[in-house]
């Protein structure tokens, strides 16, 4: 079975673009769960998705937004970038009723 | 006050050694999960172990044991044998049940060198 899935990998962008991330949960995971990881610190959690409505919100400003479309997949979006904004954007699934998140390979965004 | 602490940034060991990881939690929820995450080089997090606050025994995963002590808020992983592809960061995280969202708070990692 696929793993989590998450596009594009790499991405270059310049303070004050806007960004979307995607991820695709694995096949029967509802639950989409984001995190943002900076350089040398563990990932911080961003929101997480069920059934397509907003279960948490993490510490992030409103320039961060997320939606949950109905086959399970997931969009981050960004908006006004800033420099610090540059990290590993993780995708997590997770299925009902089970406790362990399933992370997929990242986005590296870097803002210049 | 941190929720996850790893006090050690960086630890060596000797190839087919076991090597004890540390992490010790602060919560006052009297329900929760705590988990241990791998990271190789290549950024994607590969789950390895999960304990619950109720589970009775140390989970075990092959070579991955958690040594879970309830009373010192602490929830150490155990790598044995270990081998040259465990080189990766390690992250503990915990997930607390009273809130509705599936959040885990991570650690600051500890990064794990096996030297042949």
């Amino acid at each position: 079975d696929a793993g989590v899935t998450q596009s594009p990998t790499h991405l270059i962008k310049t303070r004050g673009q806007h960004v979307t991330l995607r991820c695709s949960p694995i096949s029967g995971h509802k639950s989409v769960s984001w995190y943002q990881q900076v350089l040398g610190q563990g990932p911080q959690f961003i929101f997480q998705y069920y059934e397509k409505e907003e279960r948490g919100r993490g510490n992030f400003p409103d320039r961060f937004s997320a939606r949950q479309f109905p086959n399970y997949s997931s969009e981050l979006n960004v908006n006004a970038l800033l420099l610090g904004d540059s990290a590993l954007y993780l995708c997590a699934s997770a299925q009902a009723g089970g406790e362990t998140q399933y992370f997929g390979p990242g986005t590296r965004l870097l803002v210049l | 006050a941190q929720k996850i602490t790893q006090t050690q940034p960086g630890m060596f060991v000797q190839e087919k050694e076991a090597v004890t990881l540390d992490c010790t939690y602060d919560t006052s929820d009297p329900s929760y999960g705590l988990f241990w995450y791998k990271q190789p080089s290549s950024g994607e997090m590969i789950f390895l172990i999960y304990q619950g606050s109720y589970d009775q025994q140390n989970a075990t995963e092959g070579r991955y044991s958690l040594n879970f002590q309830k009373a010192r808020k602490s929830a150490n992983l155990v790598i044995s044998a270990s081998q040259l592809g465990d080189s990766a960061m390690y992250f503990c995280a915990m997930r607390e049940f009273s809130g509705s969202a599936r959040q885990l708070t991570f650690g600051s990692g500890t990064q794990l060198t096996v030297l042949p």
